[in-house]
């Protein structure tokens, strides 16, 4: 099956520092990355829709000087934290919709999170 | 605003026992899709429900959705302590977006 690769699982990083989170698709192209935030025993909140070769679509609210996306080809999307701050501590979960067609019938797929710290 | 709530937040239920969470969606959809979260980790795909009416059974597990009500419904059968989890129920949205939208989640311990 479809498999998502997510980069690094777990970072810690340093208050003003900037963090790059990587979401690969391994075995199929993805024309649609999502990047979701995840807080301690609540939902998943979408930040951003990562369109390959196109800017990424933020959700209301959240901003996009702080979460800077990149979808530089059909394969791998890119979150950069910036000025990173203990507030954006949190999980990262990155998504990719199978450019075929099939993410209907079977749903995207995940990447395994990345558990960003600031200290 | 499209808003999706689940019902109940927390269940804490014996093994052997029944027992159903519930999905109710503000927005058109006949996408309905369900997740389980285990602490710490990713989510892994359950049941992908497209139509009304639309009925899938994993095990004890058995979802179903009412897109007339936009209504889900994952059915937990003779409960074991395996099934410990945060589930989450997902819209998928039909306007050309392709997001999915989360439910507030259900956490579900299953005391042996």
């Amino acid at each position: 099956g479809a498999v998502v690769s997510q980069h690094p699982s777990r970072v810690i990083c340093k208050s003003g520092t900037s963090v790059k989170i990587e979401c690969r698709s391994l075995d199929f192209q993805a024309t649609t990355m999502f990047w979701y935030r995840q807080f301690p025993k609540q939902s998943l909140m979408l930040m951003a829709t990562s369109n390959e070769g196109s800017k990424a679509t933020y959700e209301q609210g959240v901003e996009k000087d702080k979460f800077l996306i990149n979808h530089a080809s059909l394969t791998l999307s890119t979150l950069t934290v910036t000025s990173a701050h203990p507030e954006d501590s949190s999980f990262y979960i990155c998504s990719a919709r199978e450019s075929t067609g099939g993410a209907r019938v079977y749903g995207y797929t995940f990447g395994s999170g990345t558990r960003l710290t600031v200290v | 605003e499209l808003k999706v709530e689940q019902n109940p937040l927390f269940l804490s239920m014996q093994e052997g026992k029944n027992y159903t969470i519930y999905c109710n969606y503000s927005t058109t959809s006949d996408r309905l899709y369900w997740y389980r979260q285990d602490p710490g980790k990713s989510l892994e795909s359950l049941f992908v429900l497209l139509s009304n009416g639309a009925v899938k059974q994993e095990g004890r597990l058995m979802a179903s959705l009412d897109t007339k009500a936009r209504l889900s419904t994952l059915h937990i059968t003779a409960a074991v302590h395996d099934l410990s989890a945060t589930y989450f129920c997902a819209v998928g949205l039909t306007s050309g977006t392709y997001k999915y939208i989360f439910g507030t989640g259900t956490r579900l311990k299953v005391l042996a």
